[in-house]
């Protein structure tokens, strides 16, 4: 357990809506990614964050945004939510040994 | 083009057999990641290897670095193996990051009582 939990859990919204995502972690890594989940296509980095104000785009950024203000917490935005946003959405760590990330329990959006 | 292959893609197995999940990846690694993920659960770290052989329980995991393959297997397999297992390598020069992941599409086993 490396301490990672996100919120909510599970959301239903309305296309066109703003849609926060939540990634609290309690050990102080430096490393924190936001990876959404789809049958067929595996796991996909969103964003990942380097440290407080350091984020990078991953492969699939298009319709998202995020921030880190504080070491323990991770936000992943959609800022106008359509269909194909809907997924499940992982949040993780890189741990203490290089590449070995952790991840939280994952929160399912469905955006109707 | 994916850079990280499993096969299969679905295993059905009978409790007891022994079971090889496979990964194939065409970029420089220099470690490879196998997780777990339980049916509507979270994803689970099973081993980080970067050379031979890793153990841990009925689970082994094997890496080829020169051929650029790895293999999970599972001996006595058990329904409570049932998952997706998904292996994963890091994209060395990406963004500057060390620890950003391409991952499989992971290969969804099932044991049968």
């Amino acid at each position: 357990d490396a301490g990672i939990t996100q919120s909510p859990r599970h959301k239903v919204t309305e296309t066109g809506t703003p849609v926060t995502l939540r990634c609290h972690q309690t050990e102080n890594h430096r490393y924190m990614y936001w990876y959404r989940q789809d049958p067929g296509h595996g796991l996909r980095l969103i964003h990942y964050s380097y440290g407080v104000k350091d984020t990078d785009k991953g492969e699939v950024s298009d319709g998202y945004s995020v921030s880190r203000s504080k070491t323990e917490d991770f936000l992943l935005t959609l800022e106008s939510a359509t269909s194909s946003q809907t997924s499940v959405y992982f949040c993780a760590i890189l741990g203490d040994t290089s590449y070995e990330q952790y991840f939280g329990p994952g929160t399912r959006l469905t955006v109707t | 083009k994916n850079e990280v292959e499993q096969s299969p893609q679905n295993l059905t197995a009978q409790e007891g057999e022994f079971i090889t999940i496979n990964c194939s990846y065409s970029v420089g690694i220099s470690a490879l990641h196998w997780l777990q993920q339980h049916p509507g659960g979270g994803i689970v770290s099973l081993f980080m290897l970067s050379s031979g052989k890793k153990k841990h329980g009925r689970l082994i995991a094997t890496i080829n670095i020169q051929e650029k393959h790895s293999s999970l297997h599972i001996t006595a397999s058990h329904p409570r193996d049932s998952a997706v297992y998904i292996c994963a390598v890091p994209l060395m020069n990406y963004g500057g990051s060390q620890g950003n992941l391409i991952f499989g599409k992971g290969t969804k086993l099932s044991v049968k009582p």
